[in-house]
């Protein structure tokens, strides 16, 4: 069964770069029947996506957040990383990441599988 | 941006009872619908995608239905297991209703 897992800071100060890890475990990062994504939840909030990325690559961001993001896959490692930069107070959140099944290689179906988050406070 | 818009913002329903949540997108999504039950202090959890289709170990109590810009997400018979927030994400461009609160 896949299973995903982020790791990070839980502090970052404002205006520096965020950066999370999620690792996958029971599935080659490298299969092409998956995307891989991240989302985001601030507290008593609901849920935003913010990007998603192929074994390959391909990387899918939110419109709103694209100029301050950056995803990455570790393939060696059977990882991906989230970088957002120049963070704000607003930035604060659960960040959960979760896999996208997808037999065809696309990235279009639904979340199947998230890990259990991890909360990132933006604060001085 | 596609947004999807969840009613109501709060449904109380009684265990054993039946409970119908909608969802609305702001332009057609096909059938590219997924819904998630979410419990405090937990990631969400995949119940339904391609508007009605149960995710694996979904109870059959559990059903959608909809296309287009309307959606419904039908409990029936209510277990105290189901007291929770649900969102539906439409993932033609990734985005997710504000969620409905489900409570006793």
């Amino acid at each position: 069964q896949l299973q995903l897992q982020e790791s990070g800071p839980g502090l970052v100060k404002p205006s520096e770069t965020l950066s999370l890890t999620c690792t996958v475990s029971n599935v080659f990062i490298s299969s092409i029947n998956y995307y891989w994504a991240w989302i985001r939840q601030p507290p008593g909030k609901g849920l935003e996506w913010i990007g998603s990325i192929s074994n390959s690559g391909s990387t899918y961001y939110k419109p709103s957040l694209k100029s301050r993001v950056t995803m990455s896959v570790a393939t060696s490692k059977n990882q991906f990383s989230l970088k957002l930069s120049s963070v704000i107070a607003a930035d604060t959140a659960v960040y959960y990441c979760a896999s996208v099944e997808s037999p065809l290689g696309l990235p279009w179906n639904a979340f199947n599988s998230w890990g259990q988050g991890t909360m990132v406070t933006v604060s001085s | 941006e596609i947004v999807m818009t969840q009613s109501p913002a709060t449904l109380s329903v009684s265990p054993g009872e039946r409970a119908t949540l909608s969802c609305r997108a702001s332009q057609s999504v096909s059938s590219n619908l997924a819904w998630y039950q979410q419990k405090p202090g937990q990631a969400p959890r995949l119940l339904i995608y391609g508007a009605s289709t149960r995710a694996t170990g979904i109870p059959a109590r559990f059903s959608g239905s909809g296309s287009g810009t309307e959606f419904t997400l039908t409990i029936s018979s209510l277990q105290s297991e189901d007291f929770a927030v649900y969102y539906c994400q439409q993932y033609n461009s990734w985005s997710f209703g504000q969620g409905t609160k489900l409570e006793i």
